[in-house]
């Protein structure tokens, strides 16, 4: 599975988007981006994903480049309940489908 | 609450105890993952099962550990003569084989701290 590269934290008013980077310059045209979060002494939650187009579900949106070389998740409206430890993960669809965690981006939403 | 429960959720040990951990994942779904987490890292794979078959195991899996999965429902993970190294979060998580699985579902963990 291609490597990612994400910020090891960032800071976000809450009521204002949060733009969550990632860069994965080595993924491979089968391979799809996935969003996971963890929320303090929870499990990782499925965000959203996607292969290369654009979209957009009720918790968050994914923009990927064309050349697919990174993407950037959006939570349009971060509220306190946001701030957790947000994961970029890629990987191919073969079998077996696990899921490699890197160290993720703590996004602190401040009121 | 994900569907995916996971017990204890707390255990505390002394070295050299044996612990064992059971995850009920969501009752459609044939694939189930264990996942050890350490604190200030994301979370690391174990190993997985495709209904009862254990089909990959990572090289964080040594002999004192040990997944079964004897029904292709529940699963337990044992760890034999813990180590105060094994002080982690044990996540299980579960999903669906076939079409477009991408999505895992993961319980909230059992902590364990040897002493």
């Amino acid at each position: 599975d291609a490597k990612t590269t994400q910020p090891p934290s960032m800071d976000c008013a809450e009521g204002r988007a949060a733009n969550l980077p990632c860069n994965h310059s080595t993924i491979s045209g089968n391979e799809y981006v996935y969003w996971y979060r963890q929320i303090h002494s929870q499990g990782p939650q499925y965000i959203i994903h996607g292969l290369k187009n654009n979209e957009t579900n009720e918790m968050a949106s994914l923009i990927i480049t064309e050349d697919r070389k990174s993407s950037t998740l959006i939570l349009p409206h971060a509220t306190l309940r946001d701030t957790a430890v947000y994961y970029c993960i890629v990987r191919a669809l073969e079998y077996g489908n696990k899921l490699v965690f890197g160290a993720g981006t703590i996004l602190r939403v401040k009121s | 609450d994900t569907g995916v429960s996971q017990d204890p959720r707390h255990k505390i040990t002394k070295r050299g105890q044996n612990v064992t951990f059971r995850c009920d994942p969501i009752s459609e779904h044939n694939r189930l993952y264990w996942y050890r987490q350490t604190l200030g890292q994301g979370p690391e794979f174990l190993t997985y099962f495709q209904n009862e078959a254990q089909l990959e195991k990572s090289r964080l899996l040594s002999d004192r550990f040990s997944a079964e999965r004897p029904k292709g429902s529940f699963s337990t993970l044992e760890i034999q003569r813990t180590e105060q190294g094994d002080s982690a979060m044990y996540l299980c998580a579960s999903g669906r084989s076939g079409g477009h699985t991408g999505e895992l579902f993961f319980g909230e963990g059992s902590r364990l701290t040897v002493l």
